[in-house]
């Protein structure tokens, strides 16, 4: 089956800088990477997804990134703000499983 | 905004109690999860749905069972919880073709004592 794995496990960052997230999958399948943040006491929240067809793709301050080729996938967050404290997922969907299966996750802390 | 609402929230409860989770989604979402997440940790398929009378297993084992009997409910049963199954479990909804964006609910924090 698919196996995703995410680092760093924490990132912190000052306010303003950015902060990067990288996944690689073994799944040579998968066509389909979503980006979630998960606040505490709350589910994930899709931030960003990209599908296999397209190597990168941007909105506002967040940006994801793909290579097919090496299996890997990164989330890129700039200007970054206290607010984008949370916990990120990355995720991988295997055609083949017909499932997401999602990396381990990052602690990121803005600090102000 | 996704309208996926799990109840309850929070549930505490004893040993060998049967316990059912509830979720229900407005969308009219054709494929329905339940995930199950350790505080912090990664999430674990443990059910899903891709329609009415349609559910299979996940990737993780799990004691409970789940039914879909209307579009919108995806309830998830225990029928006698232990220890083992305090957690939390997120209920997820998406449509149209496989692999799309998943929408969750903010889950039921599970403490079994």
């Amino acid at each position: 089956g698919e196996n995703v794995e995410q680092h760093p496990s924490t990132l912190s960052v000052q306010e303003g800088d950015s902060a990067v997230i990288k996944c690689t999958y073994s799944d040579s399948a998968s066509n389909y990477f979503p980006w979630y943040k998960q606040e505490l006491g709350k589910g994930p929240q899709l931030i960003i997804d990209i599908r296999s067809n397209v190597g990168e793709k941007k909105d506002q301050r967040i940006a994801v990134t793909l290579n097919k080729t090496a299996k890997h996938f990164s989330l890129h967050i700039t200007e970054t703000q206290p607010e984008d404290s949370a916990v990120y997922f990355c995720a991988a969907f295997s055609g083949s499983a017909r499932q997401l299966t999602f990396g381990s996750g990052t602690q990121l802390t803005v600090l102000p | 905004e996704a309208d996926i609402y799990q109840t309850p929230r929070y549930l505490v409860i004893g040993t060998g109690k049967k316990i059912t989770l509830e979720c229900s989604q407005t969308m009219g979402h054709d494929k329905m999860y339940w995930y199950q997440q350790d505080p912090g940790m990664e999430l674990h398929l443990i059910h899903y749905s891709y329609g009415v009378n349609s559910t299979e297993k996940g990737d993780l084992s799990s004691e409970s069972t789940v039914s879909r009997i209307r579009t919108e409910h995806f309830p998830l049963t225990l029928e006698s919880a232990r220890p083992s199954h305090t957690s939390q479990y997120l209920c997820a909804s998406s449509e149209g073709q496989y692999g799309g964006p998943q929408h969750f609910g903010d889950g039921t924090r599970l403490s079994i004592l």
